[in-house]
């Protein structure tokens, strides 16, 4: 099972939105609704940022939203903040075989 | 509050076995639903799950780990354990404990992670 597609980065200037996409197959990402994303600081451990591809935790902020469309989906944060620069991971369930597959990561700067 | 902190030793020889603990607190590993997992991060690297465990002592695993990993419960000391065995280089990582939420699949809680090196 292979790791999930990430840009390796993605920057934007404070105030603006960006996207950053994860891409699968239909043997994970593609076939179930069961894709969260993490948030993850230098030397910190990862947090949970969205699960169920939409759902946010309570005490995120709505600035952070999820989608998926066939074997892709995305995170968008709007309303970008330096406190957004970080790495993000997606994951996957995958099926009883496989169980959990990571994406591959993408670093946000902030400009 | 819910929180997790692994324990073990920093540095494996290569071949051995590396053996880590993560003690819970704040919940009880007999918690139903949850699935108590480990997910390991080489340094400079991405996630990958490595597997877990149910309070009854159902498990599953990576399939790329699986031949060498063993996760434990101790249900009385509110622990769980893993066991990865023959470990090369490619082994080091930051390891991590981890909740996870089995009837929506995801990580809820994570430990802060403990290093382990593998070298001689």
């Amino acid at each position: 099972q292979s790791a999930l597609t990430q840009p390796a980065s993605v920057s934007g200037s404070p105030g603006q939105s960006i996207t950053i996409s994860c891409t699968g197959t239909n043997s994970d990402v593609g076939n179930y609704n069961l894709v969260s994303w993490y948030q993850q600081h230098p030397g910190k451990a990862p947090k949970l940022m969205i699960y169920e591809v939409t759902k946010r935790p309570s005490g995120i902020s709505n600035r952070f939203s999820g989608s998926k469309s066939a074997s892709t989906a995305s995170l968008t944060l709007s309303g970008l903040q330096a406190e957004d620069e970080a790495d993000y991971y997606c994951c996957s369930y995958a099926g009883t075989g496989t169980s959990y597959v990571f994406g591959t990561g993408t670093k946000v700067t902030v400009l | 509050q819910v929180q997790l902190q692994e324990s073990g030793p920093g540095l494996v020889k290569p071949s051995e076995t590396l053996s880590l603990t993560c003690t819970v607190s704040g919940d009880s590993v007999t918690t139903g639903t949850y699935y108590w997992s480990w997910v390991r991060q080489p340094p400079g690297k991405g996630l990958e799950w490595i597997g877990y465990i149910y309070y009854s002592g159902t498990t599953k695993y990576n399939p790329s780990l699986k031949s060498r990993v063993t996760v434990s419960v101790d249900t009385s000391k509110n622990q769980f354990s893993l066991r990865l065995r023959s470990v090369t280089a490619a082994d080091t990582a930051l390891y991590y404990c981890a909740r996870l939420y089995g009837d929506h699949d995801y990580f809820d809680y994570w430990g802060q992670g403990t290093l382990v090196a593998v070298s001689s």
